[in-house]
């Protein structure tokens, strides 16, 4: 079966401080995941994907299959980083399987 | 943002009525989809369309249908909404080109069954 578990609901940090949103995942096959976003009053919309090892707004996010994990990182939050985080695993018919979500609150 | 707009963007009714939710887009993208978000649960798929009336289940597929009659055209369709069916709902649409498996979202559709 493919799960995406987050095990935080709420992450809470101050401004400049790093940021671990933690996601695992549990696939058969080779997985593909994703880091969605959600900022308030707009769209959910696509962070990075593994596949591309890209780094957007200074997130970044390895895929560690031993460890089944694909956690996002951040060295320095920024307030603008506050918003809900969604990790997801690409199933068949590009089925997207979300995690239960992150929300990332960066304080002043 | 992707060409997908979605209508009532709020609904309240009462329980025991039909409600249809409609997804509109202009990318003539493939797959289309409809998930619900609640807290604690994060979304959840209810069903995908591959194609012009290709449609099939997701997880959370009970007490709902839906239709796809046009490429453009994906209907979520309550027969007899309930309470639990609360939640909002987004709809995103794919072109399935390999290895990007990025979905775009609509705005969502906030539906209150009371």
């Amino acid at each position: 079966a493919q799960r995406v578990t987050q095990p935080e609901k709420l992450l809470s940090v101050f401004k400049g401080a790093p940021v671990e949103l933690k996601c695992n995942y549990s696939y058969s096959g080779s997985p593909e995941l994703f880091w969605y976003v959600q900022y308030s009053r707009q769209r959910l919309q696509l962070l990075l994907r593994h596949i591309s090892r890209e780094s957007i707004k200074g997130f970044t996010a390895d895929l560690n299959k031993g460890e089944t994990s694909f956690h996002l990182k951040k060295p320095f939050a920024q307030e603008e980083d506050s918003a809900m985080y969604y990790c997801a695993l690409n199933g068949s018919f590009q089925k997207l399987v979300f995690g239960t979500g992150t929300r990332l609150l960066v304080s002043p | 943002d992707a060409g997908i707009t979605q209508s009532p963007r709020h609904k309240v009714t009462e329980t025991g009525t039909p409600v249809t939710l409609r997804c509109h887009q202009t990318e003539n993208h493939r797959y289309m989809y409809w998930y619900r978000q609640d807290p604690g649960h994060g979304l959840r798929l209810i069903h995908y369309s591959y194609g012009v009336k290709d449609t099939d289940k997701g997880e959370v597929s009970d007490g709902y249908s839906v239709s796809r009659s046009k490429t453009e055209d994906f209907l979520l369709t309550l027969e007899s909404a309930t309470s639990s069916q609360t939640s909002v709902y987004f709809c995103a649409i794919s072109e399935a080109r390999a290895g990007t498996g990025e979905l775009f979202f609509g705005e969502g559709s906030r539906l209150t069954v009371l």
